[in-house]
């Protein structure tokens, strides 16, 4: 069964402060993964987006990397600002014999960032 | 948010009633997705939509039905057999085979459904 799987549930950091988001997925076959922030009452936004042979991809203060071996994702937040407040949600796409691309969610982590 | 509208916002329902949900986008994408979003879970898919006139059940469709007659609209109807129908609906959208939005997929701001 696809999974993807997104550590910590939530974290509280101090404006200014980096942090670093996990995501762990089994899916498969992969087909690429991507990084949303959703804010509260919002839809998710895309931050990044990577597929197998990529291993690193930036967006501003946002860096993503990914192992495809070991099936592992991280998300780093460089000097965090208020703003960056949001749930960030790991996705996972595959695709099927028929072409059909399934996308699995991770449950998001919650992030807040206070002054 | 893009360019998808979802209508409305906020919305009340009393138990026993239909109720329908409506997500337009002007992005010429393709495919629609309408997905529900539950504390505590990943979104999970209800319907989706590759082509007009043509859609396929998620992975939780039961008390749901949608229509695709515009390309630019994909309405959901939440029926009463929908057991638990409060959650945050969201729909999606992404782009044909081949082009630059075709990995990624593009959300409206969603609706809160909410039954009394």
């Amino acid at each position: 069964k696809n999974q993807v799987e997104q550590s910590p549930q939530s974290l509280i950091i101090l404006e200014g402060k980096n942090c670093t988001l996990q995501c762990n997925y089994t899916v498969s076959p992969f087909s690429n993964l991507r990084w949303y922030k959703q804010d509260t009452g919002r839809g998710p936004v895309s931050l990044t987006i990577m597929t197998f042979s990529e291993n690193t991809k930036s967006n501003g203060r946002y860096t993503a990397t990914l192992d495809a071996d070991t099936k592992q994702s991280s998300l780093h937040i460089t000097a965090s600002q208020l703003s960056d407040s949001a749930s960030y949600i790991c996705v996972v796409s595959s695709i099927n014999s028929g072409g059909y691309q399934k996308v699995t969610f991770g449950i998001g982590t919650k992030l807040q960032v206070i002054p | 948010d893009g360019g998808i509208t979802q209508s409305p916002k906020y919305l009340f329902r009393k138990e026993g009633q239909n109720v329908t949900l409506s997500c337009e986008q002007n992005l010429n994408h393709d495919a629609m997705y309408w997905y529900r979003q539950d504390p505590g879970q990943g979104l999970r898919l209800i319907y989706y939509s590759q082509i007009v006139n043509d859609f396929q059940k998620g992975d939780i469709a039961e008390g749901y039905s949608v229509s695709r007659e515009k390309k630019e609209s994909f309405p959901l109807t939440v029926t009463s057999a929908q057991k638990n129908p409060t959650a945050f609906y969201l729909c999606a959208t992404k782009g044909t085979s081949g082009s630059s939005s075709y990995n990624e997929q593009f959300f409206g701001p969603g609706t809160r459904l909410t039954v009394l």
